[in-house]
């Protein structure tokens, strides 16, 4: 069963912090990876979506990277900012389950000022 | 830009009582699902649905579950018989292909007392 994990758990840095989190997941074979935000008692925002054929994807300040073989994904937020607190979940899509996107914990991220 | 829309934010109900939660997924999306995330917990994959019936369900969506898409636009989940452990936030989503990212809503907190 495809399992999803996300390092660290918590994590805060200060304002203009480069920053990196990360993701592993168990089993290779997905259709994709997608990385979401979650802010406190709210919906999810889809931020970056890294289909199994690529290895990374660029949006602004948000860098995914996906290495399938080794089980891994890594969101690179360059220059953090406080509007950047939120909690960071990562999720696959996989290929032969039942489940549509298997999610991790996440990381609940905090920029201070 | 367009988002998916779920009603009510919050319900409290009663256990034993029946509940409808309502989404309405993005107008051109074809592919739409429902999650839920028990506090403190990681998102969990309920069902998807697309051609007007389920495609995949998780050991989660027993049989109190039932999804429906009465009209062009709403896609709804009813639990017939809620349960204390029923109490999450449901997050519905769409997304314009089977494997494409996923666009979730606000989410709709039951409460079962």
């Amino acid at each position: 069963k495809q399992e999803v994990t996300q390092i660290p758990a918590a994590l805060s840095v200060p304002e203009g912090e480069n920053l990196v989190l990360n993701c592993s997941f168990t089993d290779s074979a997905i259709y994709n990876l997608q990385w979401f935000r979650q802010d406190p008692g709210k919906g999810l925002t889809s931020l970056l979506l890294i289909q199994s054929s690529q290895r990374e994807q660029t949006s602004g300040r948000l860098n995914a990277s996906l290495d399938k073989s080794s089980g891994r994904s890594t969101l690179y937020i360059a220059a953090s900012q406080p509007g950047d607190s939120a909690t960071y979940l990562c999720a696959v899509d996989i290929q032969g389950g039942s489940e549509k996107l298997v999610f991790g914990k996440g990381t609940k991220l905090t920029v201070n000022p | 830009e367009p988002e998916v829309t779920q009603t009510p934010s919050h319900q409290v109900t009663q256990m034993g009582q029946e509940v409808i939660l309502r989404c309405v997924p993005i107008s051109n999306h074809l592919y739409f699902y429902w999650y839920r995330q028990i506090l403190g917990q990681k998102v969990e994959f309920l069902v998807s649905f697309y051609n007007n019936e389920i495609s995949e369900k998780s050991e989660i969506f027993d049989d109190q579950f039932s999804v429906e898409r009465p009209d062009g636009s709403n896609f709804t989940l009813k639990i017939r018989s809620t349960k204390l452990e029923d109490s999450a936030m449901y997050f519905c989503a769409s997304s314009v292909a089977a494997n494409g990212e996923l666009f979730f809503g606000e989410g709709s907190r039951l409460t079962v007392l």
